[in-house]
């Protein structure tokens, strides 16, 4: 079963613009993360947010985590054509905190075009 | 440092054969996993190994599926017989288990087409 609901289902923007996509879920979680998968590659973890943070920045991602709401987004600055790719949010349900088990979401399939 | 590494990249079989999947994880990482993601979704959990013990198979249809971690370094994942439904991609992944939140790394993956 998969918890997470990214939204939206594809974007597509041009280059240089900003790109936001959200991931829903439903229970309790220790943390969450975000992977991208090119086109024919495996996945590529990107980030991750404990559940007592709030936001965090990694070079051009910024990704918020609301509890409260279930939700958080992933903000992707000054896209670039390489960022054409697929995004998964990922909860972890690890009662040990640690990632035992990550359930993905369906994805947000992102294009930018040049 | 050398990734995550499965073979075959790719495998297609008629349904009712047998196949069988290879992966061997980054040195020194404890814990595997096998995904299966089909078309258009994210990966699901199949079979999460620490070391050499099995402790998360719940997903694992065990009528047909099975895997090993002999040693708890490589890891194989069959399928026998295969069925029209088990058309996906199988990823395996590998991280180290350090009691906080692990970062999984994983590999290409095996694309299984059944005919």
């Amino acid at each position: 079963s998969q918890q997470g609901e990214e939204d939206p289902q594809a974007l597509s923007i041009q280059e240089g613009e900003n790109a936001t996509m959200n991931c829903s879920y439903k229970t309790s979680i220790n943390n969450l993360q975000w992977y991208r998968q090119n086109s024919g590659r495996g996945l590529v973890h990107l980030i991750l947010i404990r559940s007592n943070e709030r936001e965090k920045h990694s070079g051009r991602l910024r990704v918020t985590l609301d509890t409260s709401k279930k939700s958080s987004s992933l903000l992707i600055t000054a896209s670039r054509a390489a960022d054409t790719a697929s995004y998964f949010c990922a909860t972890d349900e690890g009662g040990r905190g640690g990632s035992e088990k990550l359930v993905f979401g369906k994805g947000t399939k992102l294009t930018v075009n040049p | 440092e050398a990734g995550v590494v499965q073979s075959p990249r790719y495998k297609i079989i008629e349904k009712k054969q047998p196949v069988a999947f290879w992966c061997n994880p980054i040195s020194g990482h404890n814990t595997l996993y096998w995904y299966l993601q089909n078309l258009g979704q994210g990966p699901e959990l199949l079979i999460r190994y620490e070391n050499e013990e099995a402790v998360d198979d719940s997903q694992l249809p065990k009528d047909r599926f099975s895997a090993e971690r002999l040693k708890g370094v490589d890891s194989t994942l069959k399928i026998q017989p295969a069925e029209l439904g088990d058309s996906a991609v199988y990823l395996c992944a590998s991280s180290v288990s350090s009691g906080g939140a692990d970062t999984q790394y994983f590999g290409p993956g095996t694309r299984l087409t059944v005919l």
